[in-house]
């Protein structure tokens, strides 16, 4: 079940914020996120387990609601390289892994 | 540390072909796993393997197989290709179970399918 991202596209000017969500329909093992830059593989973010412990670059934020299965990533202060497309992937109880449908963050000066 | 490598970059093929990609991963990884990437279905989850057993597999048709070697290294096969097989074919490696830990992505190979 391919987790649904929000928003899909996103403009944004340099120093604002912006919050993308992904929301999966089963329970959830764990929730990744990924940014994926044109032409170029998709680079790791942040992990966010069941229970609680996060994994990531200092510099990115993100919350993992296991109740609803829902988890958002929080984007402060952006900056040019920030853009791209952000991925969440989500791991369910039968071990599968799949990568939601994606948001395009572009920043602007 | 040497990044995730794909070999070829690029390829092209006739319908009704057959291919095989390449994939090694970061020394040291032993989960390597195998996705799909297109315009319109994203990224789709191909198959994961783990030291030489295939753990997880997607909703592909048998027409795509893949194998795992003791080095680690790792093949996808794709027999009798069709056009909507054209895509980015991604491999990734993990140090230990991807659920819990992060992938390294290697540059893809993309596969154009006449």
């Amino acid at each position: 079940q391919q987790p649904v991202q929000s928003p899909q596209a996103v403009i944004l000017r340099e120093g604002e914020d912006a919050v993308i969500n992904c929301s999966s329909s089963k329970a959830l093992y764990s929730v990744h996120w990924y940014r994926q830059k044109h032409g170029e593989a998709p680079v790791f973010l942040m992990i966010l387990l069941k229970g609680g412990e996060q994994k990531g670059h200092d510099k990115i934020s993100a919350s993992f609601n296991e109740k609803k299965q829902q988890s958002s990533l929080y984007l402060t202060a952006s900056q040019l390289s920030y853009s791209g497309t952000y991925f969440c992937g989500t791991v369910s109880s039968g071990n599968q892994f799949y990568f939601g449908t994606g948001t395009s963050l572009t920043v602007i000066p | 540390k040497a990044g995730v490598t794909q070999t070829p970059r690029y390829l092209i093929k006739t319908r009704g072909q057959q291919v095989t990609l390449s994939c090694s991963p970061i020394s040291g990884h032993r989960s390597v796993s195998w996705y799909q990437q297109t315009p319109g279905q994203g990224l789709q989850f191909l198959f994961e393997y783990f030291s030489e057993t295939q753990r997880n597999k997607g909703n592909f048709p048998g027409r795509f197989s893949g194998r795992q070697f003791s080095n680690s290294r790792s093949e996808m096969n794709v027999s009798t290709l069709e056009l909507g097989d054209s895509a980015l074919y991604l491999c990734a490696s993990s140090s230990h179970d991807r659920r819990s830990y992060e992938q390294y992505f290697g540059p893809g190979t993309r596969l154009t399918v006449t």
